[in-house]
């Protein structure tokens, strides 16, 4: 069981918009920076976004970012094949020791 | 650019110990912090741990008691000891290194590799 909840797996259209949320609390997400990563099949994971909503270099605006609360969202719009992937959230958590949690990850379908 | 690789046995005995060895390439180690993560076949990313070039080290609580990591500047290089494997420690081992801004985030990682627990 992850400490950040992810869904297991969400679908949509070539071309359509598609959000995969990640709850946490207030001892990860609630006062924390939120990172995603995308892991394409077979593949080692790759940054999307850090500090909630800053991409890196080379990766196109149809990714973003958003946190409110103890939740964090990543959007991708204009769905590609190419995006089929699992997506995976992940910062710091302070409960007892500090230490890195990643989401469960969500498995994206590009149908 | 900063390149990442890992090496080791793909095959470990259990209640043997682990031992990983991440190259950095294209930039220097040094005044960094560096990361260790796997991946269960068909699970999700678990954070290990992670060093910095002072050899200061955190360490997920729940493989503290078993993990070790420690970094050769003069090689570029960190390294991961596991102790006490058992076939739930079986998975792809990936590096990465770590910056440390706010929560911070790793980028760039290791193409992985696979670590199997067997006799």
């Amino acid at each position: 069981q992850s400490v950040l909840t992810q869904p297991p797996s969400v679908s949509a259209a070539p071309g359509q918009k598609v959000t995969i949320s990640c709850s946490g609390s207030s001892s990860n997400i609630g006062n924390n920076y939120v990172s995603w990563y995308q892991q394409l099949p077979g593949t080692a994971p790759k940054l999307l976004i850090y500090d909630n909503n800053k991409r890196p270099s080379g990766i196109p605006d149809r990714f973003s970012g958003s946190k409110s609360g103890t939740s964090a969202t990543l959007g991708i719009t204009g769905l590609q094949t190419g995006d089929e992937a699992d997506y995976y959230c992940g910062t710091w958590d302070s409960s007892l020791s500090a230490f890195w949690v990643f989401g469960g990850g969500t498995k994206l379908t590009v149908l | 650019q900063v390149q990442l690789q890992e090496s080791g046995p793909g095959l470990v005995k259990p209640s043997e110990t682990l031992s990983l060895t991440c190259t950095v390439s294209g930039g220097s180690i040094s005044s960094y912090y560096w990361s260790w993560i796997r991946q269960p076949a068909g699970k999700g990313l678990e954070w290990i741990g992670r060093i910095y070039t002072s050899g200061s080290t955190n360490y997920n609580p729940s493989l503290k008691s078993r993990v070790t990591m420690s970094v050769d500047t003069s090689k570029n290089q960190f390294s991961l000891k596991l102790s006490s494997v058992t076939a739930a420690d079986t998975a792809v081992y990936y590096c990465a290194k770590y910056t440390r801004i706010g929560a911070g985030w790793f980028d760039p990682w290791g193409q992985g590799t696979l670590v199997t627990v067997s006799s």
